[in-house]
Order: C-alpha cells, then structure tokens, then sequence
C-alpha cells in the first residue's frame, strides 16, 4: 500500500487568503508531482520535482508554487486564493520505476 | 502536444463485461496504463502495458494494444457494483520524467 499523505482533504477559505496544501510521502521516492483535477475530472499536471531543490512547471499553466527542501515533503502553495484556484488537488510520488502512487488528494473551495 | 481521448460514461449490468476505451498519440510512449478512481479518492494504478504487447490479462481485467491504430482499451469481466468508479488511461511521456499525460476519464455505472 502506498504511503502518501495531503493535508488537509477539504478546504473552504475566501478570497485573498494564503494556503499551503501538505504533501508527504515515505517511500523515499526521488520524483512527486502536483495535479490539478478539475469537476469535469480531467487532471492536469501543474508542478513536479526530480528531487530535493528540483522543481519544474508542468504542462498547465498555475499561480501555484512548490517547494522541495525535504524528499518526503512537496508542499504546494497559493500566495492570494481566488474562486478560479477552486478545484481538487492530487499529489503522487514515484521511484526510478514507473508506477505512480497518488494520495487522497485536496479538495479546494474559495469563495 | 500529446492528447488522449475516452468516452466519458459507460453504464452496463452487473454481470455484464466493460470495455472502455482510450486512444492516444504520443507513439515513443513505453508504458500506457489504467488507473481507477473512487468517489473522494486519489487515483489507484490498475494496470499497465509495455509498447511491445498487444494484449494482458490479470484476473477480470484484459487490456488490448494496438499500436498502429494508437487504441488501447481495458475489458473488465464479470462487472460488479464495485467497479463503479472513474478510469483513466495515461500514457507515459518519454524521458526521465516519467510523467504521466492522463485521458478525460470513463465513468463506469454499474446497474444492478
């Protein structure tokens, strides 16, 4: 069973507010990455990370941004949340392999 | 860039066998694979094929590649209510990236 963890799994917060969603995993995998999933279930990849001080943007476009000081630690950050960054955030971890293991994700509501 | 397209809804019986499909583009992509998604869930890997084959089976689940027509599609036998969920397919990017390009998702309604 994969070990990846996003805190908190549901957020309601308001306009203009900063929020930083938790992702950690311990598995001791090199590569995590940030996914947007919209209501029409689609996921889009925002950020993802090679290793400890590596991140890069993903193939959509985000006012998000990722930090990667720790292998187990991916935090995902929004400096001023707006009704558009309303959507569910998934985050997954892999090693040199190719599975991809997903937390629970982050279900995000800015009013 | 790449795109992968499916059929967003699916309803069968219970019983009944579940093909969904999937189509994409990239064709240096090695790996291909289903992920199931449960309501409130992240997404749990299903199963996955290699470039190189044109068919796996685990348990109730087949999946079929053809590669020339860039189709790839999972057949789940004997459907139960509990496979109700959202599949996606993903092809893998080439590279070290290991970077996944996701389909629009398939919902699966199993009726019982």
């Amino acid at each position: 069973e994969a070990d990846i963890y996003q805190t908190p799994r549901y957020l309601v917060i308001g306009t203009g507010k900063k929020i930083t969603l938790e992702c950690s995993q311990t598995m001791g995998h090199d590569k995590m990455y940030w996914y947007q999933q919209d209501p029409g279930m689609e996921l889009h990849l925002i950020h993802y990370s090679y290793g400890v001080n590596s991140t890069e943007k993903g193939d959509l476009s985000s006012e998000s941004t990722v930090s990667r000081i720790r292998t187990e630690h991916f935090p995902l950050t929004l400096e001023s949340a707006r009704p558009s960054h309303t959507s569910q955030y998934l985050c997954a971890s892999s090693d040199q392999g190719f599975e991809q293991y997903f937390g629970p994700g982050t279900r995000l509501t800015v009013t | 860039g790449e795109d992968v397209e499916q059929s967003l809804f699916l309803s069968v019986r219970e019983g009944d066998s579940s093909v969904i499909n999937c189509t994409y583009t990239d064709s240096s992509s090695t790996y291909l694979y289903w992920y199931k998604q449960e309501p409130g869930a992240g997404l749990q890997l299903l199963t996955y094929i290699f470039s190189n084959m044109d068919m796996k089976q685990d348990q109730r689940l087949t999946v079929l590649l053809n590669k020339k027509d860039k189709h790839l599609s999972l057949r789940i036998a004997d459907t139960q209510t509990g496979d109700s969920a959202i599949y996606f397919c993903a092809e893998q990017e080439g590279g070290a990236t290991n970077k996944l390009i996701f389909g629009t998702g398939t919902l699966l309604a199993v009726q019982p």
